[in-house]
């Protein structure tokens, strides 16, 4: 079945350091692929997308490349924030089916 | 854009009573929606999926007759939590599909519920 790999962390940065999520799925169809935010004790809040191959998603100075030969999606952001603590989540849907949601990575970042 | 609101946000409840939590689509109609639960610092876990005006599919490992799930209407989705223990002391998350969207899902705020 459709699974996603993400790092799991904790990741810790220095604020305006450079951030790489890894995220790798699996599928057996043509998913549209998303990263997800949460902050502490909030839900989850979409934070971007891409619905095909070398789309990329971008929101927030955050961004992502769909990349089907790597089947990777994996999200950068060029100078983090101290309020972008948080966990991200890498997931996939394919057409009218449920949500794959990686593991989740918690990121710490300390002034 | 779409909002999906849940209520109550937070929940203390008493061993062996049982709890609702609402789901709501706000600005469209969702045929389908989706109940998670999230442990700490852990990944959403879903529980069941549920389409207006039928029966709510379960995923394994989770009770039927525990987590009642309804979805009477195409804005609302209720879950309730029965006979509740310390056990299911959890965040739980819902989620909606509308009529017009195969991928893309619209997530609630979460609900904590403490069991006592």
């Amino acid at each position: 079945g459709d699974s996603v790999t993400q790092m799991e962390g904790p990741v810790t940065l220095s604020e305006e350091a450079f951030l790489t999520i890894n995220c790798t799925y699996t599928a057996t169809g043509y998913p549209s692929l998303f990263w997800y935010v949460q902050y502490p004790g909030e839900g989850l809040q979409l934070l971007l997308k891409a619905t095909k191959a070398d789309d990329k998603g971008s929101n927030k100075g955050f961004e992502a490349t769909y990349r089907k030969e790597t089947t990777s999606f994996h999200l950068e952001k060029g100078s983090v924030q101290v309020s972008d603590s948080a966990v991200y989540f890498c997931a996939l849907i394919e057409p009218y089916d449920k949500v794959i949601f990686g593991p989740g990575t918690s990121l710490s970042v300390i002034p | 854009g779409a909002v999906v609101s849940q209520h109550p946000s937070r929940v203390i409840c008493k061993s062996g009573t049982s709890v609702k939590i609402e789901c709501r689509s706000l600005d469209f109609q969702a045929t389908t929606m989706f109940w998670y639960r999230q442990f700490p610092k852990k990944s959403l876990m879903l529980m069941a999926t549920s389409n207006e005006g039928s029966k709510a599919t379960y995923e394994q490992g989770v009770e039927k007759d525990k987590f009642l799930i309804n979805h009477a209407s195409l804005t609302l989705s209720t879950l309730t939590v029965t006979s509740a223990h310390p056990e299911d002391s959890s965040f739980y998350i819902c989620s909606a599909r509308g009529t017009d969207l195969s991928y893309e899902q619209y997530f609630g705020p979460g609900t904590r519920l403490t069991v006592t």
